[in-house]
């Protein structure tokens, strides 16, 4: 089973709406974190906002929130105003503090979502 | 501020030739990793080092091997390259004391194994 399901391949959005990109994720652990990256055509990988499992209130960073549904394994991005420069890929990512115990093993990715702001 | 820094960004390889990707940060992190990524796949972890000194196999670590140099490096290499190995490599690097191991990446290194 995959650990992080992106359902929206490729999502097409007006200039200035409100864009949700959808992220569920599959854990045993009670302790992990949530991740989301842009990686535009250039191809860097590009840190938006991360989620703990602890944490009681949803994350947001500028114009990017986090919906946190823990109960529905859910970790939706919100892109709040959209512009020109957000089309890219995004992609949702999870850390478990799994099988180190200290937390400092790797992101497990989603496929991501291609996300086209039209003018 | 350099970040995270790639060399090469792009390599073109010859079945079974042999090469070592270099990654350096500047940010002074403990934890440094190595990702792969195929197209329409996201990133998946080849090796990581969670300290200086220490490195472990990530999800697809057949055919790589890492070498934590000192806090500041940690290089990858190929030693029979083959065509399944064409691929977009990624080197991170995170803080574990932050609490979150937020990942910062550098630009990529764009391998094609002939």
């Amino acid at each position: 089973a995959q650990k992080i399901t992106q359902t929206q391949p490729g999502m097409f959005v007006q200039e200035k709406e409100a864009v949700t990109l959808d992220c569920t994720y599959d854990t045993s652990d009670p302790s992990y974190g949530l991740f989301w990256y842009k990686q535009p055509s250039s191809g860097e990988m590009i840190f938006l906002i991360y989620q703990g499992s602890y944490d009681q209130q949803n994350a947001t960073e500028g114009r990017y929130s986090l919906n946190f549904q823990k109960a529905r394994k859910s970790a939706n991005l919100v892109i709040s105003a959209s512009q020109l420069g957000d089309s890219a890929m995004y992609f949702c990512a999870m850390r478990e503090r799994g099988y180190s115990g200290g937390g400092a093993d790797g992101l497990t990715f989603g496929k991501g979502t291609h996300l086209i702001i039209q003018p | 501020n350099a970040g995270v820094t790639q060399t090469p960004k792009f390599q073109v390889l010859k079945t079974g030739q042999s090469m070592t990707l270099q990654c350096a940060q500047d940010m002074n992190h403990n934890s440094m990793y190595w990702y792969r990524q195929d197209p329409g796949m996201g990133l998946r972890l080849i090796y990581y080092s969670a300290s200086e000194g220490t490195t472990d196999k990530g999800e697809v670590p057949n055919g790589y091997n890492v070498s934590r140099l000192n806090k500041r490096e940690f290089s990858l290499r190929l030693e029979s390259a083959a065509p399944s190995q064409t691929s977009v490599y990624f080197c991170a690097s995170s803080e574990l004391a932050s609490g979150k191991n937020i990942q910062y990446f550098g630009a990529g290194t764009r391998l094609s194994v002939l």
